[in-house]
């Protein structure tokens, strides 16, 4: 059963705490994407990664890390930095178009809401 | 600036009518346009897309239509059903970014 998940369904931060969002997809998708979510805003793109050990700075990417070590997995690491880390945040994946800057369809997982407490 | 938006951000219909949901976006490069519909607490889903060289495209009771002229977009669905309540997001593509770009969403109502 092919799909992207991503966990936990709900994350709780404490003050001056990293927490880690997982993101696992066995699609055999390359690229792989990190979104955040605000009420009654679009989609921001945090970071994303086209290629295994390969990631780029998204729109929103201060305050945030990822790492791409498999081709399956792209966490997402909410540093203390990021001040205002209350969101929902999903992650997508999609093939790669063999043409340079053509997107393809992404795929989104079922997404992890973060508090902080 | 350029954006990719919405004309509404709520719409009610009643079960059995059709519901139009439009997208409006000012990029003149764009190739590439989503639809996508998100329910409460959920992951966007794919619905349809299409691409520049097409100025319709059908799906299973969903029509996209592409207005390269005024840079519209309009998702159709047919015979509206309480199961299509939810949020429904266009993203777009501009040509030569690496990324796609996401509305705010127009919230659809179905009244039973």
């Amino acid at each position: 059963d092919g799909g992207i998940t991503q966990s936990p369904k709900y994350l709780f931060r404490k003050e001056g705490q990293n927490v880690t969002l997982s993101c696992e997809q066995n699609l055999n998708h390359d690229a792989m994407y990190w979104y955040r979510q605000d009420p009654g805003q679009g989609l921001r793109l945090i970071y994303y990664s086209q290629i295994v050990n390969d990631f780029q700075k998204g729109d929103i990417a201060e305050g945030y890390s990822v790492s791409r070590e498999k081709k399956e997995s792209f966490p997402l690491t909410v540093t203390s930095a990021q001040k205002n880390p209350t969101a929902f945040y999903l992650c997508a994946s999609s093939v790669l178009s063999p043409r340079q800057g053509v997107q393809e369809t992404q795929y989104f997982g079922p997404g992890t809401r973060l508090l902080v407490l | 600036g350029e954006s990719v938006g919405l004309h509404l951000p709520t719409l009610s219909v009643q079960e059995g009518d059709n519901s139009i949901i439009n997208c409006a976006y000012s990029n003149s490069a764009s190739d590439y346009f989503i639809w996508y519909k998100q329910e409460s607490g959920k992951g966007p889903q794919f619905i349809i897309d299409i691409r520049s060289n097409m100025d319709k495209r059908q799906g299973q009771r969903v029509t996209v239509l592409l207005n390269k002229t005024v840079k519209h977009l309009s998702l159709q669905i047919a015979a509206t059903q309480p199961g299509d309540s939810a949020v429904y997001f266009c993203a777009e593509n501009r040509a030569g970014a690496n990324n796609l770009f996401f509305g705010t969403g127009t919230r659809l109502t179905v009244i039973p």
